[in-house]
């Protein structure tokens, strides 16, 4: 069955504390893995799309990277700003997307 | 370039009462749209999605129906609510492999 896990499910960092967040998956055929950030009642904003292992994408603060069976965020030197709940979903056969639960972050000033 | 749009932002409905959100999609033709509804804390489900006018095909057993009378517009119904109902719906669009969302629709039924 296709699966997509995220970890931890609460990330607590003190103002320019880097770390990262991690989205692992199960799918048969990888067509793209996507991340979002969603900020409390908005929809998901478009991050980036991965979709072969070894790929990077980077923008601002945030760099993600895709292995065969995870993908991580890496935040570094992070803003308050950068507060929100990141969105993890993987797209497997024909046109259905499997999303994760999510990582809500929250950066102390 | 494309927008999407979802209206009401908010609505508050009693049990047992009517239910229509919809969906509006500019600057793309024939997209594929998706209707989400997301729990407090909790991830996306994929309520509906449709790859062309009339074209509807539903993930779970609900109480709920979606029509695509036009190319770009996307309307959730139902003809009953439930409590359970409740929940933060979503509306989406993909012209490629991610997609693109709406800015959602705050439901309580009470």
């Amino acid at each position: 069955e296709d699966q997509v896990t995220q970890s931890p499910e609460a990330l607590r960092l003190q103002e320019g504390e880097s770390s990262s967040l991690n989205c692992s998956y199960t799918v048969s055929g990888l067509r793209g893995l996507f991340w979002y950030r969603q900020d409390p009642g908005k929809g998901p904003e478009f991050l980036f799309t991965l979709y072969s292992a070894g790929e990077e994408k980077e923008k601002e603060r945030l760099k993600a990277t895709l292995t065969k069976k995870e993908s991580f965020l890496h935040i570094t030197a992070p803003k308050p700003e950068d507060s929100a709940t990141y969105l993890c979903a993987v797209q497997a056969r024909a046109s259905k997307i499997i999303f994760g639960s999510g990582t809500r972050l929250s950066i102390r000033p | 370039s494309q927008t999407i749009h979802q209206w009401p932002a908010t609505l508050v409905q009693p049990v047992g009462s009517p239910l229509s959100l919809e969906c509006t999609v500019e600057g793309t033709s024939n997209p594929n749209l998706y209707w989400y509804r997301q729990a407090a804390g909790r991830g996306l489900q994929l309520l509906f999605y449709s790859v062309g006018i009339g074209q509807i095909s539903s993930e779970v057993p609900q109480n709920l129906s979606a029509s695509r009378p036009q190319d770009r517009q996307f309307i959730l119904s139902s003809k009953k609510l439930l409590l359970s109902d409740s929940g933060f719906y979503l509306c989406a669009w993909n012209g490629g492999y991610e997609q693109y969302f709406g800015p959602g629709t705050r439901l309580t039924v009470t």
